[in-house]
C-alpha cells in the first residue's frame, strides 16, 4: 500500500539556520503530495502542497518539490525563526476508495534563539 | 482558528464508562474524518464521511462508533476502551472528500484511559 517515510526527528537547530526534513513516498499512481505543521495544542494546518512532478509547492518561506523520479518531497527553508518551532507530516494522497491522506509520523522542530 | 471545534479538549475515562467525543465545522464542508495521533506513530484514519454518509471504515475496533447527524457534526462514541486506546483523536473537514480539497484539523480531544 502506500507510505510516507520522513526522516526521524527531533531535529533542533539555531535560528536562521537552514532547514531541511527528508520524505519519500511509495505510492501507485500520481499523488498529490502535502505538507502539514502543528503547533503545539492544535491541530494540523496545510503548510504547502504540489499534485504532480516537478510542481514546487511554497508558503511562508517553506518550500518543496515533487520529485517523481527519486520520489521525494523534501521540505526547505532558508532561515527558521522559532516561531517554526513544530511537529511537519508529511503526507499523500491515496485515490483508493475515499480521498484521504497517508501520513508520515511527523518530524518535531525546535529552533533555539 | 480553522473553522473545526472539537470538545471535550480533554478526557479521562475508565475502561467501562462510555463517553462521546464532539466535533463541529463552520466551513460550510461536506466531508468530515475522524483520525487517531498517538505517540511515536502516524496519524491513522478512522472514519470517513461524506453528506453524512460512511464511505470508509478502517477496520476500527466496534469500541468506537462514530455518528454524523448533518454535514456541520460528527460524534465518535466511545464505550469498553483499553488503555491502548489513549491518543489524540483530531477530527478534520473539506468540502468534498477528493484530492484537491485542503483537510481542516481540529485541535484535537486528548483521551486517556485508565
Amino acid at each position: 500500500g502506500n507510505s510516507v517515510t520522513q526522516m526521524e526527528g527531533p531535529v533542533t537547530l539555531s535560528e536562521e539556520a537552514f532547514l531541511t526534513i527528508n520524505c519519500t513516498y511509495t505510492a501507485t499512481g500520481y499523488p498529490s503530495l502535502f505538507w502539514y505543521v502543528q503547533y503545539p495544542g492544535e491541530g494540523l494546518q496545510l503548510l504547502l502542497k504540489a499534485t504532480k512532478a516537478d510542481d514546487k509547492g511554497s508558503n511562508k518561506g517553506f518550500e518543496a518539490t515533487y520529485r517523481k523520479e527519486t520520489t521525494s518531497f523534501h521540505l526547505e527553508k532558508g532561515s527558521v525563526q522559532v516561531s517554526d518551532s513544530a511537529v511537519y507530516f508529511c503526507a499523500l494522497s491515496d485515490d483508493q476508495g475515499a480521498q484521504k491522506l497517508v501520513f508520515g509520523q511527523g518530524t518535531r522542530l525546535t529552533i533555539n534563539p | 482558528e480553522t473553522g473545526v471545534t472539537q470538545t471535550p479538549r480533554h478526557l479521562v475515562m475508565g475502561m467501562t464508562n462510555k463517553k462521546s467525543l464532539k466535533c463541529e465545522q463552520h466551513l460550510g464542508h461536506n466531508a468530515m474524518y475522524w483520525y487517531k495521533q498517538s505517540a511515536k506513530k502516524p496519524l491513522e484514519l478512522m472514519f470517513v464521511y461524506s453528506l453524512e454518509e460512511r464511505v470508509e471504515n478502517n477496520s476500527v475496533p466496534s469500541r468506537f462508533s462514530p455518528e454524523c447527524p448533518n454535514s456541520s457534526h460528527l460524534f465518535l462514541h466511545l464505550h469498553t476502551l483499553q488503555p491502548e486506546d489513549s491518543a489524540l483523536y483530531l477530527c478534520a473537514s473539506s468540502r468534498e472528500t477528493g484530492d484537491s480539497y485542503e483537510q481542516y484539523f481540529g485541535p484535537g480531544t486528548r483521551l486517556t484511559v485508565t
